[in-house]
């Protein structure tokens, strides 16, 4: 498998669930971001790590943990969320921060 | 610091039509370019990127872009638009600084291909 894959594709939880999110790069890249996207607004930029490291955190509420054990796997564990974190999650890599970043498919949340 | 700039939030235009959604960018360093295209409910595609090389540069599905340093823009733009191209479009900016800034992206514009 080639690209950037995020898994699963579609979630639907309750405020009280904890779930996770999954991406996987197969590009050999050493950076990797998740952010959100919600209807009408900007790419909202979340986490940030590059060789594992967490380099950037944008003001990110605690309910959302990233984890990134190693270069091409990087997980988003979700806890007590709010109706207001329904969104598209999108997981990129890179190859430096500085260069293009290739996307994934997305995870389409939902909160009830 | 870099910022960039989508100057029309939505563009409407007939199918066999030219294209042009307009970007302006702003960076302290010599910046590298990117255009990225998004279908509903998907992830980003890379279209193209400048990378100071060529100012014209050339992507998929028969999209290109411009690089003028003069006017600090980088619109994108097809000869004909077909109804696959109906989708957000986003101009993305690196001021390769080595800083935290990282990519910029644009609000997007969102472009609608009338049959």
């Amino acid at each position: 498998e080639t690209g950037v894959t995020q898994t699963p594709r579609h979630l639907v939880m309750g405020m009280t669930n904890k779930k996770s999110l999954k991406c996987e790069q197969h590009l050999g890249h050493n950076a990797m971001y998740w952010y959100k996207q919600s209807a009408k607004k900007p790419l909202e930029l979340m986490f940030v790590y590059n060789f594992k490291e967490q380099t950037e955190n944008n003001s990110v509420p605690s309910r959302f943990s990233p984890e990134c054990p190693n270069s091409s796997h990087l997980f988003l564990h979700l806890h007590t969320l709010q109706p207001e974190d329904s969104a598209l999650y999108l997981c990129a890599s890179s190859q430096g921060r500085v260069h293009e970043q290739y996307f994934g498919p997305g995870t389409r949340l939902t909160v009830t | 610091a870099q910022s960039v700039t989508q100057l029309d939030s939505h563009v409407s235009v007939s199918e066999g039509t030219p294209v042009l959604l307009r970007c302006n960018y702003s960076s302290s360093y010599s910046p590298s370019l990117f255009w990225y295209v998004q279908h509903p409910n998907k992830g980003l595609q890379l279209l193209l990127k400048y990378t100071s090389a060529a100012t014209l540069v050339k992507g998929i599905n028969g999209f290109e872009a411009e690089f003028k340093k003069s006017e600090t823009s980088f619109h994108l733009t097809k000869p004909s638009a077909h109804m696959s191209d109906a989708a957000e479009y986003f101009c993305v900016v690196s001021d390769g600084g080595g800083g935290a800034d990282g990519l910029t992206f644009g609000k997007g514009t969102h472009l609608i291909i009338q049959p």
